[in-house]
């Protein structure tokens, strides 16, 4: 069964800053991969999907981007925060019956 | 276009006591169907999963679904809480042939002892 691991577990961030948040995962091949975001007290916005390295789909415009450089690891980036940007971020594989399995999240506080 | 309803935003409910926690979707085509559970600051768990056959589906922690086509619900209940079962809940679907789940915004249930 699939493992996702992400990193770091909280961040704080200065408004400004760069980011890289980074996932990876074990016990598949290929994956469907996604980055969703989730703000105090909502539910889950979903800000990225890949399909495989190197194509990614955006879902909501804004100042976050993603990349996948290897078939396994999932990159969420920014050039320069904002205070919006704060939320608990989670990644997500695929499942072989279209279910997603979530990684344990990296909560991301832009001060 | 798909989109999932949770109707209840908050459900607080005594220990053992029953509760049913209720997802609507709309879609024009077959969907697949899924109840997830988060607990504080964690990643989201799979409760369980509705793809096809019997409408009653079975999940983890004594929780059940039921698939109802003609109302597109999909409904979650379990016949006595604890208190280890206050958390988020979210409904999920997959619309067939999609590469996504669409989330409805969830539904927090706290236990009362």
């Amino acid at each position: 069964s699939q493992t996702i691991h992400q990193w770091p577990a909280t961040l704080v961030q200065p408004v400004g800053s760069p980011l890289s948040l980074e996932c990876t995962v074990e016990g598949t091949s290929n994956p469907n991969l996604y980055w969703y975001r989730q703000a105090a007290g909502r539910g889950l916005q979903l800000l990225f999907y890949s399909v495989g390295i190197g194509q990614i789909s955006s879902e909501v415009p804004q100042n976050l981007s993603a990349s996948r450089p290897q078939d396994r690891q999932f990159i969420l980036s920014s050039k320069k925060l904002l205070l919006s940007d704060s939320g608990f971020y989670l990644c997500a594989c695929r499942g072989p019956s279209y279910e997603q399995y979530f990684g344990p999240g990296t909560r991301l506080t832009v001060t | 276009a798909q989109s999932v309803t949770q109707l209840d935003s908050q459900v607080p409910v005594f220990e053992e006591a029953p509760v049913e926690l209720r997802c609507n979707y709309s879609s024009s085509v077959s969907v697949y169907l899924f109840w997830y559970v988060q607990y504080p600051n964690q990643g989201l768990q799979l409760l369980l999963k509705y793809l096809s056959g019997s409408t009653l589906v079975k999940g983890i922690n004594g929780f059940e679904a039921e698939f109802n086509k003609s109302q597109t619900s999909f409904h979650l209940r379990k016949p006595s809480v604890h208190i280890s079962d206050t958390a988020e809940y979210f409904c999920a679907v997959d619309q067939t042939g999609a590469n996504n789940l669409f989330f409805g915004t969830g539904t927090r249930l706290t236990v009362i002892p």
